[in-house]
This record gives C-alpha cells, structure tokens and sequence, in this order.
C-alpha cells in the first residue's frame, strides 16, 4: 500500500541551528514528493517538490528538501532555523492509484525557539 | 490575483441543517479539491474535479455533494449536517490536466473552520 509517515509529531529546534523535518514515503510508481507548510489559521503553502532531476531541491524561504531513492526518504531541511518558520509541515506524495491526488502525512510541528 | 478564495470563512451548524461551502479560483486551473482537516490526521481528500463538469469521489465523500459550477467554482454541500462532520475544510486547484502525465502542486484557499453541534 501506498503511503506517507511523518515519524516525528514535534521538532524543536533553537533560532539559528540546522533543523530537519523527517518524511519516508512507499509508492507504487516513480516518487513525486512535495513539502506543504501551515502557518496558523491559514492554509497550506506550497514550499518545493521533486519529480525528477537532482535530489537536492530547493525551495521557497531558504528551504530545502534531500531526495534519498534507497531510503526512501524525503527530508526537508534548512540551515539557520528562524522563530518565524515555527508551523505545520506536511510531506505529500503522488498517489499513482487514484488520479490528480496526493497522499498526505500526518504532519510535523516545528517549533523554533529564540 | 486571489489565488484560491473561500466563503464563509467561520460557520456553526446545529446537527440536521445544511449549507453549501463556497470556492473559487482565478489561476485558470482544470482541477480543484475539497478536503477536511482534523488533528493528527493531516488532510483527507472529500472529493476532486478534474475538469469542468466531472466530479469524483475521494477517501472521505460520505454526508457530502459537490458541484463544479464553471473552470472557476467548486462548491461543497452538507445536506444533513453531524457532529463528525466538524473540522477545517480547505478547497485546493491545480493545473493538471486530464491524460497528461504532468502533475502539479496544489495551491490552497485560507479555510473555513466549521463547528456542528
């Protein structure tokens, strides 16, 4: 079966470290990958996706996202945490059983400390 | 542009009654998509539109209808609204385009939070 997984429900990081947001994936087709973020009371933005190409991805707000074909894998990262990218994450992938639709994590917080 | 709007953005519903969730875009996308958020659950997709005049179901279109007015307008109905039915529903379009093997990122409306008692 297809799906996506979140391990962490909480990431805490301080102002100014690395932080990583973890995704696994399984899919029964080629990985199309995207990285969501949720600020409060607002709906989700789109922050970067791979289809194919580099497995580095870089995306919106200095993010970044680290494509890992044997491990499945799916990390979006960045290299300075700010206070304001404290939000929701959801990590989606392509469901190649259904048509035009995403399988969706549960989503991670991260919280960013000063 | 506006992207992606919805109205109301607020809603309390007592159990039994109805109402109709409003969404529309002015991207010019071919597809748009209701889905419902609830804690720990991330996102469950109610229904999609692929195009104009075709609707479909998703994981969770149980108590629902929806309705692809024009490219523009895709609406959400609650005939008989239940408690369960209490959560954030957001509309969502993208570009894809039916048979083509492109696919897209979806792009989201602000929410409207709805509450059934």
């Amino acid at each position: 079966a297809q799906s996506v997984a979140q391990p962490e429900d909480q990431v805490n990081v301080a102002e100014g470290n690395p932080l990583t947001v973890k995704c696994t994936y399984s899919v029964s087709g080629n990985p199309y990958l995207f990285w969501y973020v949720q600020y409060p009371n607002r709906g989700l933005q789109f922050l970067l996706k791979y289809i194919t190409g580099d497995n580095l991805v870089k995306g919106s707000y200095g993010f970044e996202a680290e494509f890992n074909k044997s491990q499945t894998s799916f990390h979006l990262k960045k290299p300075s945490a700010l206070v304001s990218d404290s939000a929701l994450y959801f990590c989606a992938v392509r469901d190649w059983d259904s048509n035009y639709q995403l399988i969706w994590g549960a989503g991670t917080k991260l919280i960013i400390k000063p | 542009n506006a992207g992606v709007t919805q109205t109301p953005k607020f809603q309390v519903l007592k159990t039994g009654q109805s109402m109709t969730l409003q969404c529309a875009q002015d991207m010019n996308h071919n597809s748009m998509y209701w889905y419902r958020q609830d804690p720990g659950m991330g996102l469950r997709l109610i229904y999609y539109s692929a195009s104009e005049g075709t609707t479909d179901k998703g994981e969770v279109p149980n108590g629902y209808n929806v309705s692809r007015l024009n490219k523009r307008e895709f609406s959400l109905r609650l005939e008989s609204a239940a408690p369960s039915q209490t959560s954030v529903y957001f509309c969502a379009s993208s570009e894809e385009e039916v048979l083509s093997t492109a696919f897209y990122e979806q792009y989201f409306g602000p929410g409207t939070r709805l509450t059934v008692t």
